[in-house]
């Protein structure tokens, strides 16, 4: 079984929808994060949580909300979807302790919004 | 302005042969260096990583080199395999050890 795993894989949506985005892991890790990919500018930060009651914006948060439910779980939502926001979308989690972690990702969710 | 940068989006190499790819960066206070891999439908995957204070480092068949003063690092792939055929994304962590920092991905391919 997948260590950090994303719920939708794939998912379709129309502008001005709201959508969620959800990740879970079993690494017991208590950093999470929210990437999204876009062709030619890599990976680029969304929201991170250190633990269950820590968020942080990350590089490009605006349009993004997240919830940071439980140590195991991260979601991440998009209140008014807009064509902009079409991207590859990646949880990652790391352990805590030292910077500089190791990060893990999930498989990535692909948004595509109309 | 992308801080880490891939210059290479592609690269095409026969396998047995090196494979040598390529990151720059701008942000003098990044210290701590990643390489990761990514197959298709698959998230990224860590490779290989560097802190500052050396100038290499190797794992078996990956080796990455830091020249911090042209603030420059390379992956260097000996032998290739076409099983390393995929997507690489060099990394960046600053000094704080909060975010990291993407380049833009270069696209490996080994052919047999």
């Amino acid at each position: 079984d997948a260590d950090v795993t994303q719920t939708p894989r794939n998912r379709i949506t129309k502008t001005g929808k709201r959508i969620m985005l959800e990740c879970s892991q079993t690494k017991g890790h208590d950093r999470m994060y929210w990437y999204r990919q876009d062709p030619g500018l890599g990976l680029r930060l969304i929201y991170y949580s250190f633990d269950v009651k820590d968020i942080n914006k990350g590089e490009i948060s605006d349009g993004y909300s997240v919830s940071r439910q439980a140590q195991a779980k991260f979601s991440l939502s998009l209140e008014s979807a807009i064509p902009n926001q079409t991207a590859l979308y990646f949880c990652a989690t790391s352990e805590t302790g030292g910077l500089q972690e190791t990060q893990y990702f999930g498989p990535g969710t692909r948004l595509l919004v109309l | 302005d992308q801080q880490v940068k891939q210059n290479s989006p592609s690269l095409s190499v026969q396998e047995g042969r090196i494979s040598i790819l390529n990151c720059d960066y701008t942000n003098s206070m990044f210290d701590y260096f990643l390489w990761y891999k990514k197959y298709p439908a698959e998230g990224p995957t860590f490779l290989i990583s560097i802190s500052s204070i050396k100038d290499k480092n190797e794992d078996g068949r990956f080796t990455v080199f830091l020249n911090k003063s042209a603030k420059h690092l390379s992956l260097h792939i000996v032998p290739s395999q076409p099983g390393d055929s995929a997507v690489y994304f060099c990394a960046a962590y600053n000094n704080a050890g909060n975010m990291l920092t993407f380049g833009g991905g270069t696209r490996l391919m080994v052919k047999p």
